[in-house]
């Protein structure tokens, strides 16, 4: 079975600064996606990036990148510039293929200091 | 364009009732799905609707059943209520061809007492 593993809870980071995101995952599938998402106080998940497995060039939207590492089945994300408004859950997602089932790790809550 | 809408915001029902959650697709979308997120964890996932049918089940018991509607909307039903079905409930939609994009509307909290 998939499973997805954040092992940070809890992360801070100062304004304007970089803080990157930990979160493994573990599959014998080739065909599958990662996400990261988002989820602020307001509780809507939002999709922040995504990443396809044949794809050897890491994702990149804005000031949100990840460090996809597929042997070592990793995938961080990194938030350059950090502003007030990204503190917020952070929850790392595996979908396999063609399907609609993602699996969601545990998150990592991100504070971020003015 | 209208997202992902879900109804009610919030809920409150006692032990051994029976409950029904509501949620209107992302306009474009035809396929539902459902996840149940408890306190401090991440979303679960409970099932997923397509041309009206159930198309793939996560690990929820039968208590937890769902429907989809000609327009594409859906519920999903809840019965005899137990303390630890309280939680937030997500629906997420998506339109296959798009990489099965899903676009989460804000949740049904449930609590139960």
């Amino acid at each position: 079975a998939q499973t997805v593993t954040q092992s940070q809870p809890e992360m801070s980071v100062q304004e304007a600064e970089t803080v990157t995101l930990s979160c493994t995952y573990d599959t014998s599938e080739s065909d599958y996606y990662l996400f990261w998402y988002k989820q602020p106080p307001s509780r809507q998940m939002i999709l922040v990036i995504r990443q396809e497995a044949y794809k050897q060039q890491n994702a990149t939207e804005n000031r949100f990148s990840v460090n996809f590492q597929k042997a070592a089945k990793s995938f961080s994300l990194k938030i350059s510039d950090s502003q007030l408004g990204d503190a917020a859950m952070y929850f790392c997602a595996y979908r396999r293929g063609a399907t609609n089932k993602l699996i969601f790790g545990t998150g990592t809550l991100l504070a971020v200091q003015p | 364009d209208a997202g992902v809408t879900q109804s009610p915001t919030h809920l409150i029902k006692t032990r051994g009732q029976q409950v029904t959650l509501r949620c209107s697709p992302k306009s474009g979308h035809d396929t539902v799905s459902w996840y149940q997120q408890a306190l401090g964890q991440g979303p679960q996932f409970i099932f997923q609707y397509y041309e009206e049918e159930e198309r793939q089940r996560g690990n929820f018991p039968d208590r937890f059943s769902g429907h989809q509607f000609p327009n594409y909307s859906s519920e999903l039903n809840v019965n005899a209520l137990l303390l630890g079905d309280s939680a937030l409930y997500l629906c997420a939609s998506s339109f296959p061809g798009q990489s099965y994009e899903q676009y989460f509307g804000p949740g049904t909290r449930l609590t139960v007492t």
